[in-house]
Formats: C-alpha cells, structure tokens, sequence
C-alpha cells in the first residue's frame, strides 16, 4: 500500500515564510505533487517534482528528497489569501497510476 | 485553459435512490476521475477511466459505478444511495493518469437523507 504524511493545520503570521512537509511511503514512486484548495473550491495544481531538488514558482517552492521519502511545500511572504489547504500526492509507476493523495494541511494565515 | 464542469453543485437525495453525477471535459483529456472528499481524509480515488467505454475501480468503488460513453464525460453512479455517501464529489481529468497536473471541477456536495 502507500500513505502519506503531513501535518493536519499550520499557523503563520502574514509576511512570513511556512513550509508544510510531506512523506510518503509507496513502492514504484514516481513524483510528488501539492496541491492548493480554498474553502469551498476545487483544489488546483502547484507543483511537481520528480527529480531531487527544488523547484521554484514565485513566492512557492518545492522540494523533494527521493532518499528521504519526503518533501515539502514552501510559501514565501504570507499573505492572507495563501489560507487555503495543501494536499501533497505522489504518483506511481511511472505516471501510469492515478495520484495518491495525502489528507491535506490546513494554512491559516494571521495578521 | 482546461475546463471540468460538474453539472450540479448541490444535491439532495433520498436513501435508496439511483444518483448520477455528471462531469465534462473541454480538453480533449483520456484521462478522467471521480474522487471523494471527507474532512480529515482528504481526497479518496472511487474510479478513474483511461478511455471511453474503459473504468478501473479506485480505493473505494463500492456502492458507486461509472459511465465513460464518450471521451470528454463521466459519469458516477450510486446506484442505491446511502446516508454514508453523503460527501463532496469531485471529479478531474488529465493528460496522464499521475504525472500531469489534475484540473478539477467544482464539486458536487451531495447530501443523502
């Protein structure tokens, strides 16, 4: 089977940096994926790693350690509209299988 | 820009019923999925479909079935619905099953009473 680990809510003040970290135990692992939904939207697509490294779009990065089974998402300078929850997935197989998903962080950002 | 459209965002539905839950794809995308989302479990695979006429079961296909007659719908099917289907219904295509990005649609609350 596969699971995945990240933290269930996460507090951070606005301006500030956060990162919300991911593992995940699955054989045939392939790439991690994060994903952002705000209450009451559809989650949407951020990143993918499938190589070790960081990855960086704007004030998002994302890391992925294939050693350590782990991975994180980083948001740089909070703002108030980055409260959303994050859900990091891991694909398997080369891609061929469907992304598993992890249960999701919920980010609450406070002036 | 990829667009899913999920024909009811709210819904109310006796147990017992048969309930169908339509999704759309403007993408062109062999790739289609209907997930579940509880709170605390986050996002759960009920079916996904690589091609038309074509379904595979996810985690948790019991009590659902799917409809993939065409390439750009699919359907969910509950074909007696029970108090513990009630739950947001999402569905999602992509290029390739887990290497390309997923677009969602906007959901389908559904209550069973």
């Amino acid at each position: 089977g596969q699971s995945l680990e990240q933290p269930s809510e996460v507090t951070a003040v606005e301006g500030a940096i956060v990162q919300i970290n991911c593992t995940y135990q699955t054989s045939g692992f392939y790439g991690l994926s994060w994903y952002q939904q705000h209450d009451g939207g559809a989650p949407t697509f951020l990143s993918y790693n499938a190589l070790d490294g960081l990855e960086e779009t704007g004030r998002f990065s994302s890391f992925l350690s294939r050693s350590d089974s782990y991975g994180y998402l980083l948001l740089q300078e909070l703002q108030m509209k980055d409260s959303a929850s994050y859900f990091c997935a891991v694909g398997r197989n080369s891609g061929n299988t469907p992304l598993v998903f992890g249960k999701g962080t919920r980010l609450s950002v406070i002036a | 820009d990829v667009k899913v459209t999920q024909s009811s965002r709210y819904l109310v539905k006796r147990t017992g019923e048969k309930v169908f839950l339509e999704c759309v794809q403007d993408m062109d995308h062999e790739n289609m999925f209907w997930y579940r989302q509880d709170p605390g479990l986050g996002l759960r695979l009920i079916y996904f479909s690589y091609d038309v006429k074509m379904k595979e079961k996810g985690d948790i296909p019991e009590g659902y079935s799917v409809s993939r007659e065409k390439k750009e719908r699919f359907s969910l099917i509950l074909e007696s619905a029970s108090t513990n289907q009630t739950s947001m219904y999402l569905c999602a295509s992509s290029l390739n099953p887990g290497n390309s990005p997923l677009h969602f649609g906007n959901g389908t609350r559904l209550t069973v009473t």
